[in-house]
């Protein structure tokens, strides 16, 4: 089965600290993604990546950045966080285009 | 570029009674569409998925859908839902290459004993 693991299920940070959200795959897996979930807003894409080194913006990237140093490791930073930025962190990734596989996700709250 | 409508953010339902979710889609191109589920303070599970073949669709936990090119719909169908089925189902689809799947904004299912 393929596993989707995140750093920490739930995280508590104060306005202003570099928060790191980690994501491990064990799949071998060239794709992977950060989402956010708000409700009624669904998951909106932050980042995703292709290929190790590679990154691309998605529909909301502003406030955040990412890392992907080796191919099983996809990790989103926040610089600087903000009290917008509390919300649940969903990771996945996926072999091909297709199929996306879950992380159980970080609820994030920012004080 | 492709986006998904989930008609209904909220469907309550009695126990043992069938249940209809809807998705419409808009695409200019040939799309693959999914349907994710999350129970509570989950990820999401994927419940079906339809890439090509047949227009119907089966899935885990007694789910199907049926994909219609010609009203751009991949609504979600269960005979008969138990209290389990309680949680948040997604619609997603995408056009393949290297494009992300694009989500609906979800659709709270209640079940009701």
């Amino acid at each position: 089965d393929v596993k989707v693991t995140q750093s920490s299920r739930y995280l508590v940070k104060r306005t202003g600290e570099k928060v790191f959200l980690e994501c491990v795959q064990d799949m071998d897996h060239e794709n992977m993604f950060w989402y956010r979930q708000d409700p009624g807003l669904g998951l909106r894409l932050i980042y995703f990546s292709y290929d190790v080194k590679m990154k691309e913006k998605g529909d909301i990237p502003e406030g955040y950045s990412v890392s992907r140093e080796k191919k099983e490791r996809f990790s989103l930073i926040l610089e600087s966080a903000s009290t917008n930025q509390t919300s649940m962190y969903l990771c996945a990734s996926s072999r091909d285009s297709y199929e996306q596989y879950f992380g159980p996700g970080t609820r994030l709250t920012v004080t | 570029a492709q986006s998904v409508t989930q008609l209904d953010s909220q469907v309550p339902v009695f126990e043992e009674a069938p249940v209809e979710l809807r998705c419409n889609y808009s695409s200019s191109v040939s799309v693959y569409l999914f349907w994710y589920v999350q129970y509570p303070n989950q990820g999401l599970q994927l419940l079906l998925k339809y890439l090509s073949g047949s227009t119907l669709v089966k899935g885990i936990n007694g789910f199907e859908a049926e994909f219609n090119k010609s009203q751009t719909s991949f609504h979600l169908r269960k005979p008969s839902v138990h209290i389990s089925d309680t949680a948040e189902y997604f619609c997603a689809v995408n056009v393949g290459g290297n494009t992300p799947l694009v989500f609906g904004k979800g659709t709270r299912l209640s079940v009701i004993a």
